[in-house]
């Protein structure tokens, strides 16, 4: 069964820093996505990471991927008050014709003046 | 920018009633999905659906569910029988296919009483 792990789940920052939410997930995966949500909302696409070494950067938030490690990690830069939502990664198993997302439970991410 | 509708919005039954949740996905988008996110609870899939049929459900899409897309842009969910556990938030999504991003509609709200 595969489990996908976020850490830290909860983090509170001051504006200005800089911080990474890592994600770990324990079998080999086709596909891994970043997602913002804002509470009652829906789930917004950060991120779509296909490869090992993968990289992608959107304003401050970057995402990256070591599939060897089944590890991604989300790096916010300059954290801003907007930025304060919750982050879930979730991973597409690899193989078998899998094409449910697993979640992790999320970080719960407050941004504070 | 296209985006994946859901009605209602907020839905609320008897236990042992049936309900039905609509989605209408992205136009041209080939794969939809139903996830669940019970409150303050990861999000959890459910049933995804390509080329008229279920391609993949998870332990949680037992006989009491079942999805349909009656049209060339509807896809619903159906509960046969409601519980007081299957109240959740319930997000369909969409993505045309490959390896691109899967879109989420925003949500219908189930309540079981």
């Amino acid at each position: 069964e595969l489990k996908v792990e976020q850490n830290p789940l909860f983090l509170s920052m001051q504006e200005g820093k800089n911080y990474t939410i890592y994600c770990n997930y324990s079998t080999t995966s086709d596909r891994l996505y970043w997602y913002r949500q804002d509470p009652g909302k829906s789930l917004e696409s950060l991120f779509v990471l296909l490869s090992n070494g993968a990289v992608k950067q959107e304003g401050r938030l970057m995402a990256s991927l070591d599939t060897k490690a089944r590890l991604s990690t989300l790096h916010i830069t300059a954290a801003v008050h907007d930025l304060s939502a919750t982050y879930f990664c979730a991973v597409v198993e690899s193989g078998g014709g899998a094409d449910g997302l697993t979640f992790g439970k999320g970080t719960h991410l407050i941004i504070q003046p | 920018e296209p985006e994946v509708t859901q009605t209602p919005s907020h839905q609320v039954t008897q236990m042992g009633q049936e309900v039905i949740l609509r989605c209408v996905p992205i136009s041209n988008h080939l794969y939809f999905y139903w996830y669940r996110q019970i409150l303050g609870q990861k999000v959890e899939f459910l049933v995804s659906f390509y080329n008229n049929e279920i391609s993949e459900k998870s332990e949680i899409f037992d006989d009491q569910f079942s999805v349909e897309r009656p049209d060339g842009s509807n896809f619903t969910l159906k509960i046969r029988s409601t519980k007081l556990e299957d109240s959740a938030m319930y997000f369909c999504a969409s993505r045309r296919g490959g390896n691109e991003k899967l879109f989420f509609g925003s949500g219908t709200q189930l309540s079981v009483l």
